[in-house]
C-alpha cells in the first residue's frame, strides 16, 4: 500500500509569489489533513477534509490559504502571495474515518519544506 | 499557555538506557494520547496511543497517561541507536482529526 505522498518535497519561492502544495493520500482515505510547522513551533493542524468538503478549517491562518480537493482525491494547498512567516514544513496526513481509533490513526506523509525568501 | 507542553531537549543517553519523554497539557476535554517518533526529512510515524488514563506497553515501549495530573509519559527501555529521532507527544479530542502536538524532543542514543 502506498504511503500519504506529497509534492514537492521542497520549494524555494522569493515573497509575493505562488506556491501550489499537492498532497496524495492513501487510497481510499476519505479524511485529509493538512499540518504545519514554522521553526521552532509544534505541528499545527490546517484543516480537515472528507472527501470533497471541508469538514474543519479552523487552523488556516489567513485568506492567502486555499485549499482544495476536487472529486475527494487529492488536495493541493495554495499560498498566494506567499509572506516569509509561511515558511515551514507542510504535512498532509489521511485517515479511514474521522476521529480516531487504533485501525484508523493518521499517515503523515514526508512533508513539503517551503522556504520563502 | 500552549495545549500540549513538551521540553524540546535535547536528550542523549548510552545505548542501553531507559528513556523517559514527558508532556503535560492542559485541555481537560482530551481523551487521546498518542506518540509520534519523526525522524529527520520524514513525516511523523504512529508508535503508540492511549484512550484515557492508564498505561499501554508495545515492545520496549510503553505509554502512560495521567489525567489526574494531565501528564503524558512514553518510557524506552534499552534504546537504541535507531531510536534516535524526535518524538512528539499528541492529544486530541473524540470524533476529531484535529491533533494537538507538543513542540517535540530529539532523542540520541549513542552507541
Amino acid at each position: 500500500e502506498a504511503g500519504v505522498t506529497q509534492f514537492p518535497s521542497h520549494s524555494v519561492i522569493e515573497k509575493g509569489q505562488t506556491v501550489t502544495l499537492r498532497c496524495d493520500p492513501i487510497s481510499g482515505h476519505d479524511n485529509l489533513y493538512w499540518y504545519r510547522r514554522v521553526m521552532g513551533k509544534e505541528i499545527k493542524f490546517l484543516l480537515h477534509f472528507v472527501k470533497e468538503s471541508k469538514q474543519d478549517e479552523s487552523g488556516m491562518p489567513n485568506n492567502r490559504f486555499l485549499a482544495e480537493r476536487t472529486g475527494g482525491t487529492y488536495s493541493t494547498l495554495k499560498v498566494q502571495p506567499a509572506e516569509l512567516e509561511d515558511s515551514g514544513v507542510y504535512f498532509c496526513a489521511s485517515s479511514q474515518v474521522a476521529g480516531w481509533g487504533y485501525n484508523s490513526p493518521l499517515h503523515f506523509g514526508n512533508g513539503t519544506r517551503l522556504t520563502v525568501t | 499557555q500552549k495545549e500540549v507542553e513538551q521540553d524540546p531537549g535535547p536528550l542523549s543517553v548510552p545505548e542501553g538506557a531507559i528513556v523517559s519523554l514527558n508532556c503535560t497539557y492542559s485541555n481537560s476535554a482530551f481523551q487521546y494520547f498518542m506518540w509520534y517518533r519523526q525522524y529527520s526529512r520524514k513525516g511523523p510515524e504512529l508508535l503508540m496511543y492511549t484512550y484515557s488514563s492508564g498505561n499501554k506497553e508495545d515492545g520496549r515501549f510503553t505509554a502512560q497517561v495521567d489525567k489526574s495530573s494531565k501528564y503524558i509519559s512514553l518510557f524506552i527501555r534499552d534504546s537504541q541507536p535507531s531510536d534516535s529521532a524526535t518524538y512528539l507527544c499528541a492529544a486530541l479530542r473524540s470524533n476529531t482529526g484535529k491533533l494537538i502536538f507538543g513542540q517535540g524532543t530529539t532523542l540520541q542514543v549513542k552507541p
